[in-house]
């Protein structure tokens, strides 16, 4: 079965400071792999999507890492701002239709 | 329209009372998904719709939840005969191609928070 495990569960900030999420998977043959923001009661809204090639990019004060060889990925938020409190989901993707979600990591960003 | 739409927001019904949930995808879109997200879960893959058929419909949870596409634009996600644990988020979202194994990406909605009491 495939699977995506996301570490922390959840974590809290202090504004300005930089936070590390983790994305394990075992999904297999990979496509790629994809960030997600979910806001409170809101869906989710893509940050960042690799292909296996890919080892890293960015979007603003997001950048996400992908080690192809070890199956995983990180989240880098950089110089935190309230706005970034949401939930960050990981989905990876095999060579089909179907995207396999992570629980995602609720980031908690206090001033 | 700009964006995925889905209605209503939120539904609040009584078990055993059928329930349809809607979803607008963005114009041009041929590609369209069912998820159910629980409290403090993952993303739970419901549905595919590839224009009007679907392809996978093995993530459906039981013959109560049935979904059809019309015109390869609105989706209409039907359960019937309501029971306490379908309470849940129900997001739908949309894409140019097969987002998964094209590489393009998916775009949801807001969701329909579904409880049923």
């Amino acid at each position: 079965k495939n699977q995506v495990e996301q570490s922390p569960q959840s974590l809290i900030i202090l504004e300005g400071k930089n936070c590390t999420l983790q994305c394990n998977y075992t999904v297999s043959p990979f496509s790629n792999l994809r960030w997600y923001k979910q806001d409170t009661g809101r869906g989710p809204v893509s940050l960042t999507i690799m292909t296996f090639s890919e080892n890293t990019k960015s979007n603003g004060r997001y950048t996400a890492t992908l080690d192809a060889d070890t199956k995983q990925s990180s989240l880098h938020i950089t110089a935190s701002q309230l706005s970034d409190s949401a939930s960050y989901i990981c989905v990876v993707s095999a060579k089909t239709y179907k995207l396999s979600f992570g629980a995602g990591t609720t980031v908690t960003v206090r001033a | 329209g700009a964006g995925v739409s889905q209605s209503p927001s939120n539904k609040v019904t009584e078990k055993g009372k059928d329930v349809e949930l809607r979803c607008d995808p963005i114009s041009g879109h041929t590609a369209l998904y069912w998820y159910r997200q629980s409290l403090g879960q993952g993303l739970e893959f419901l549905i595919y719709f590839q224009g009007n058929s679907a392809p996978d419909k093995s993530g459906l949870p039981s013959d109560r939840f049935s979904a059809e596409r019309t015109g390869g634009s609105v989706s209409t996600l039907t359960i019937q005969r309501t029971q306490q644990e379908d309470s849940a988020v129900y997001l739908c979202a949309s894409s140019l191609k097969a987002a998964a194994r094209e590489n393009t990406e998916a775009f949801f909605g807001q969701g329909t928070r579904l409880t049923v009491v």
